[in-house]
């Protein structure tokens, strides 16, 4: 298994909603990231786990909650979203978080905030 | 100023015709990476490399660590080749810098 599965492909939701964003990778990749793309701009980091333990936060708002349950898997839990936070938002996995051997992208999320 | 930069921008191509993008970096890095977006979709990681060439069916990526340049060659392109092509370099530090893609169209 050679890829990163994110779920759901689409979500619509509103501002007083609260859902989770799942991605999944059986590779053995020990780091795992969060990115938020805007349309024609390139993806922005979010969040770096790395063995399970979160090693970077870009000072992401408190609304965008990640969590990293095993190695496996990782969620990002959304609450009190703006229309702004609407994007495609990507989970990327590599071997290690400094050895980016590996980094394999998912499909990605695209949510709309309304 | 972006710590990647590519070009072309924007490209549009016959469809067999040959293609190259270019990337040029500014830090020091451990890895180049080549990926492809589809219109609305997720990306995928055409190459990583940091010497050399790597060839793979129609696609072939060269990097000269001297000049600090990568290239993306798209031989006999065809009509799905159609994407943005981004260049993105990461370094030891974690640090993933992406370019700001090149959007290709190839014309049948």
């Amino acid at each position: 298994d050679t890829e990163v599965t994110q779920t759901p492909k689409h979500l619509v939701m509103g501002m007083t909603n609260k859902k989770s964003l799942k991605c999944e990778q059986h590779m053995g990749h020990r780091a795992m990231y969060w990115y938020k793309q805007k349309a024609k701009k390139p993806p922005e980091l979010m969040f770096v786990y790395s063995y399970e333990k979160l090693s970077i936060n870009e000072s992401v708002p408190s609304r965008f909650s990640p969590e990293c349950p095993n190695s496996s898997l990782l969620n990002l839990h959304l609450h009190a979203l703006q229309p702004e936070d609407s994007a495609l938002y990507l989970c990327a996995s590599s071997r290690q978080m400094k050895v980016h051997y590996g980094y394999t992208f998912g499909s990605g999320t695209r949510l709309t905030v309304v | 100023k972006n710590e990647v930069e590519q070009s072309p921008q924007n490209l549009t191509a016959q469809e067999g015709e040959f293609i190259t993008i270019n990337c040029s970096y500014s830090v020091g890095i451990s890895a180049l990476h080549w990926l492809q977006q589809h219109p609305g979709g997720g990306i995928v990681s055409l190459f990583m490399l940091s010497s050399g060439k790597k060839k793979h069916g129609r696609l072939i990526a060269t990097i000269n660590i001297q000049e600090k340049h990568s290239s993306l060659h798209i031989t006999a392109s065809h009509p799905r080749d159609s994407a943005v092509y981004i260049c993105a370099v990461s370094n030891t530090g974690n640090q993933f810098y992406f370019g700001t893609g090149t959007s290709l169209t190839v014309i049948p």
